[in-house]
């Protein structure tokens, strides 16, 4: 059981180039979300589904996109790389809206240069 | 003031001990509490939810203070596989939205 799978584990940028981190997961869940992680800080919320067809923005939604157009996979896409996208960025799914567990990818290390 | 605080740390304890981590929250209609272990340069994994009258699992002891917004994690007979940070994680909201907070973790480091 695969569980959330993110490609690519690592990637280098220069900056003003585009890319899109894939996220595919195979429980069924429902729910599917983009998290950015930085040194010394919370997990902050990019984007965020409810099911296919349907996203919405999370805490810090500027420079990225994201699309749903299936249950399994919910790629998010930088456009215009910047410096203050370097990160560590993490997928996640969960079954329920706000009392279940969230099962995270192994995340993507981005370095924008 | 950040919704969901926690003591950076990082804790240094020897293996056997006990070490206990605080976890505040600013909103009153927080609804649902976890801890998640995460090991250097690894994603995040659920340890334990934190229901109301506390919980336990082996030697990991979870509880709510709703009057005061603070939740603890109790770690007893430390090992060294204990050494991670450890993310308090707070959910709000109800019908029609949510919104789930992580703290900045507390690292803790468990010594031979």
């Amino acid at each position: 059981n695969a569980g959330v799978t993110q490609t690519p584990k690592f990637r280098i940028l220069k900056i003003g180039q585009s890319m899109t981190l894939q996220c595919t997961q195979d429980m069924n869940h429902n729910y599917m979300y983009w998290y950015r992680q930085d040194p010394g800080m919370g997990l902050k919320l990019i984007y965020y589904s409810v099911g296919a067809g349907i996203t919405d923005k999370g805490e810090v939604p500027n420079g990225y996109n994201v699309s749903r157009s299936t249950t399994e996979d919910f790629p998010l896409r930088l456009e215009l790389a910047a410096p203050s996208q370097t990160s560590v960025y993490f997928c996640a799914s969960s079954w329920t809206a706000n009392t279940g567990e969230l099962f995270f990818g192994e995340g993507s290390r981005l370095t924008v240069l | 003031r950040k919704e969901v605080e926690q003591d950076p740390g990082p804790f240094n304890v020897p293996e056997g001990a006990t070490v206990a981590f605080n976890c505040t929250y600013s909103n009153s209609a927080s609804q649902s509490f976890f801890w998640y272990r995460q090991d250097c340069r690894k994603e995040p994994k659920l340890l334990m939810s934190v229901y109301s009258s506390g919980n336990e699992d082996g030697r990991f002891t979870a509880q709510l203070n709703r009057a005061s917004q603070y939740i603890s994690l109790l770690i007893r007979d430390s090992k060294l596989s204990d050494s991670a940070t450890y993310l308090c994680v707070v959910n709000i909201g109800g019908t029609g939205g949510f919104k789930t907070i992580f703290g900045a973790g507390t690292r803790l480091f468990v010594k031979a």
